[in-house]
C-alpha cells in the first residue's frame, strides 16, 4: 500500500547547523509529496511539496526535491535557527486529494 | 480568512461516555477532513466529506464513530462508548476542489479517555 517512512528522531542541532530529515516513500500511482510542520499547541502547516519528480518545493530557506529514481523526498535547509523547532512531517497524496498518508513525525529542536 | 478552527481544544472524559467535537473549515472550503494523531505518531485519515456527502470512510473508523457535516460547512465527529484507545489529537482539515490535496489543518482536538 501507499506509506512513507521517515527518519527518526529527535535530532538536536545548534544553531545555523546543517539539516536534513530523510523521507522515502511507497505509492502506486504519481503522488504529490509534502512536509508539513507542527510548532507546539498548533495545528500542521504546509511547508512545502512538490508534485512531480524532480521538482524542488522551497519555503523558508528549507528544500526539498522529489526523486522518483530513489522515491524520496529529504528535507534540508542549510543554517538552522532556534525558531524551527517543531516536529515535522513527510506525507503524500494524490490529485484526487481524497486522503494524505504522513509518516511518523521528526522532531527537531535547535539550541542557540 | 480565519484558518480552520476546532472546538474543543482539550476534552477529558470517563471511559463509556460519548464526546462530540466541531470543525469548523475555511470557509470557502468545500472538502473537510477528520484524522487522529495518536502520542509520536503521524495523522492518519478517517473520513472526508465534499460539501455534505461523507465520501470516504478508513477502516479506522469503527461503528462508534459518526461524522456529519449536515448543510456542507461546519462538521461534528461523534464517539459513542469511549474508551481509552480513543485517547488520541483528532485533527480537521480542510481543502478547495481546486486544489484538494493542499489540506489546511486545525489546532486539534485533545481527547483524553480515563
Amino acid at each position: 500500500g501507499d506509506s512513507v517512512t521517515q527518519m527518526e528522531g529527535p535530532v538536536t542541532l545548534s544553531e545555523e547547523a546543517f539539516l536534513t530529515i530523510n523521507c522515502t516513500y511507497t505509492a502506486t500511482g504519481y503522488p504529490s509529496l509534502f512536509w508539513y510542520v507542527q510548532y507546539p499547541g498548533e495545528g500542521l502547516q504546509l511547508l512545502l511539496k512538490a508534485t512531480k519528480a524532480d521538482d524542488k518545493g522551497s519555503n523558508k530557506g528549507f528544500e526539498a526535491t522529489y526523486r522518483k529514481e530513489t522515491t524520496s523526498f529529504h528535507l534540508e535547509k542549510g543554517s538552522v535557527q532556534v525558531s524551527d523547532s517543531a516536529v515535522y512531517f513527510c506525507a503524500l497524496s494524490f490529485l484526487t486529494g481524497n486522503q494524505f498518508y504522513f509518516g511518523t513525525g521528526t522532531s527537531l529542536t535547535v539550541i542557540p | 480568512d480565519t484558518g480552520v478552527s476546532q472546538n474543543p481544544r482539550h476534552k477529558i472524559t470517563k471511559r463509556g461516555q460519548n464526546v462530540t467535537f466541531r470543525c469548523d473549515p475555511i470557509s470557502e472550503h468545500n472538502r473537510l477532513y477528520w484524522y487522529r494523531q495518536t502520542l509520536g505518531q503521524g495523522p492518519e485519515f478517517l473520513t472526508y466529506f465534499q460539501n455534505e456527502a461523507q465520501l470516504e470512510k478508513s477502516r479506522l473508523l469503527s461503528d462508534r464513530f459518526s461524522a456529519e457535516r449536515p448543510k456542507g460547512s461546519f462538521s461534528t465527529l461523534e464517539i459513542q462508548r469511549t474508551e481509552q484507545g480513543d485517547s488520541a489529537m483528532y485533527l480537521c482539515a480542510s481543502s478547495s476542489s481546486g486544489s484538494p490535496n493542499i489540506q489546511y489543518f486545525g489546532a486539534g482536538t485533545r481527547l483524553s479517555v480515563l
